[in-house]
């Protein structure tokens, strides 16, 4: 079955301690990016990434870092998260750019405390 | 500056009730492409229709149409007959993957449908 998968689904964590989303696509798509979904501001994207080891800054990238080794992954790292990045973020993929359908993971709940 | 505005926060209709959910966009681009996009209560978000600036034929996918006029910058989304099953977050999205590929979201629409 083609999809994105993210990992966690939910998660709890304190102000300064690195945490690590991860996302995964078996379509062999080569866009990826990374949203997130505030209430009233809809989604905005934090970073993208339009093949292996090319990434580039979306809106709101501040506090966030991504990595692209492998096509199919595309983890988003929260080095020292802060509570103003408690959030839900999406992950997403499409065959090649943003004038494709996006195909989005299922979604992670991040609370920072 | 891209920019897509959903002025509806929330709507709420009866069933069978006709409904019409406003996006009007903007961009200096000729080239752009346009989206909807669902979030049903469970919280995925599922892909509806995506549109270039070329293509301003209305387009009907069952209950579903929308209108995209360029003079007036707006891709609406028309439910007919709307079911309880509709009830769900709408977004609209306008891209440029020829300017760093720009993805901008609307802050969407609650469409509430009540038997």
């Amino acid at each position: 079955e083609a999809q994105v998968t993210q990992n966690p689904r939910y998660l709890i964590t304190v102000t300064g301690k690195k945490l690590t989303v991860t996302c995964s696509q078996n379509m062999n798509h080569e866009y990826m990016s990374w949203y997130r979904q505030d209430p009233g501001l809809g989604l905005r994207q934090i970073y993208y990434s339009m093949n292996v080891e090319v990434t580039d800054k979306g809106d709101v990238p501040e506090g966030y870092k991504v990595s692209r080794k492998e096509k199919r992954n595309f983890p988003l790292i929260l080095e020292s998260p802060s509570p103003n990045q408690t959030s839900l973020y999406f992950c997403a993929s499409s065959i090649r750019d943003t004038s494709y359908e996006q195909y989005f993971g299922p979604g992670t709940r991040l609370t920072v405390t | 500056a891209q920019k897509v505005t959903q002025a509806q926060t929330e709507i709420s209709v009866v069933e069978k009730e006709d409904v019409t959910l406003d996006c009007v966009y903007e961009t200096r681009d000729t080239t752009y492409y346009l989206f909807w996009y669902k979030q049903p209560p469970s919280g995925e978000l599922v892909f509806l229709i995506r549109r270039n600036s070329f293509d301003e034929q209305n387009e009907i996918s069952g209950r579903y149409s929308w209108n995209f006029q360029k003079s007036t910058s707006s891709f609406n989304f028309t439910i007919t007959a709307s079911q309880v099953v509709d009830s769900a977050v709408y977004f609209c999205a306008l891209s440029d993957p020829y300017n760093n590929n720009d993805m901008r979201f609307g802050a969407g629409t609650r469409l509430t449908v009540k038997p």
